[in-house]
């Protein structure tokens, strides 16, 4: 199993803040993926990134691939409570043609 | 309805119970999955299903068996579990992956599961 490490474990911040969520492997992956999953529900996908060093922006979130393709950042600018849930990042297993190998997640809070 | 579709939602029971957990999605995708999410754990996938037939197995212990009837519907069905199963059981859906190819799956609310 390809193994994918999260930090911080959890972040807790106010209203209007900026932050920075890590994903970080010793393998390469062809592709990572975030998701966001908010209490109560299922991950929901965010953003797929494919090329190393390749940077995506959904509105106030920008997601970063490594040059490597080892790692990934998730950037949130100017945090809004909405923002607040568990980023979940997910890296295709290359032994198997169906599996996600997730990390733990980082778990924000985010208050007004 | 839409998109991916658990129930029960919660579901509480005793170690001798016998209980299933249905997912049903609604986006015509051919491939469907099971994940067991536990608190300070990393998602693990238990099952994966490919136009009805399973294709992986990823050592899940005989308590838990899937079933797929048809590509829209998918069941765990438990028996005899152990609290250590308590968990969140997510269902997921994909279009129908191949290898070496990246492929969104789309995830159900889930079902809280609570072994006594």
């Amino acid at each position: 199993t390809q193994l994918l490490e999260q930090s911080p474990q959890f972040l807790s911040i106010q209203e209007g803040e900026n932050l920075t969520v890590y994903c970080n492997s010793s393998s390469v992956f062809s592709s990572l993926q975030w998701y966001r999953q908010e209490p109560g529900e299922g991950p929901v996908l965010l953003v797929t990134v494919v090329t190393g060093g390749e940077v995506k922006k959904l509105k106030r979130l920008t997601f970063q691939f490594g040059d490597a393709r080892k790692d990934s950042s998730l950037h949130i600018t100017a945090a809004q409570p909405g923002d607040t849930g568990l980023y979940l990042c997910a890296g295709e297993d290359s032994n198997s043609g169906y599996a996600l190998n997730f990390g733990k997640g980082t778990s924000l809070l985010v208050t007004p | 309805e839409t998109g991916v579709t658990q129930t029960p939602r919660h579901l509480v029971m005793g170690m001798t119970n016998k209980k299933s957990l249905k997912c049903e999605q609604h986006l015509g995708h051919n491939a469907m999955y099971w994940y067991k999410q536990s608190a300070k754990k990393p998602l693990e996938l238990m099952f994966v299903y490919s136009l009805e037939e399973r294709v992986e197995n990823n050592s899940v212990p005989s308590r838990f068996s899937p079933e797929c009837p048809n590509s829209s519907h998918l069941f765990l069905h438990l028996h005899t579990l152990q609290p250590e199963d308590s968990a969140l059981y997510l269902c997921a859906s994909s279009q129908d992956p191949f290898p070496g190819e990246t492929d969104t799956q789309y995830f159900g609310p889930g079902t809280r599961l609570t072994v006594l």
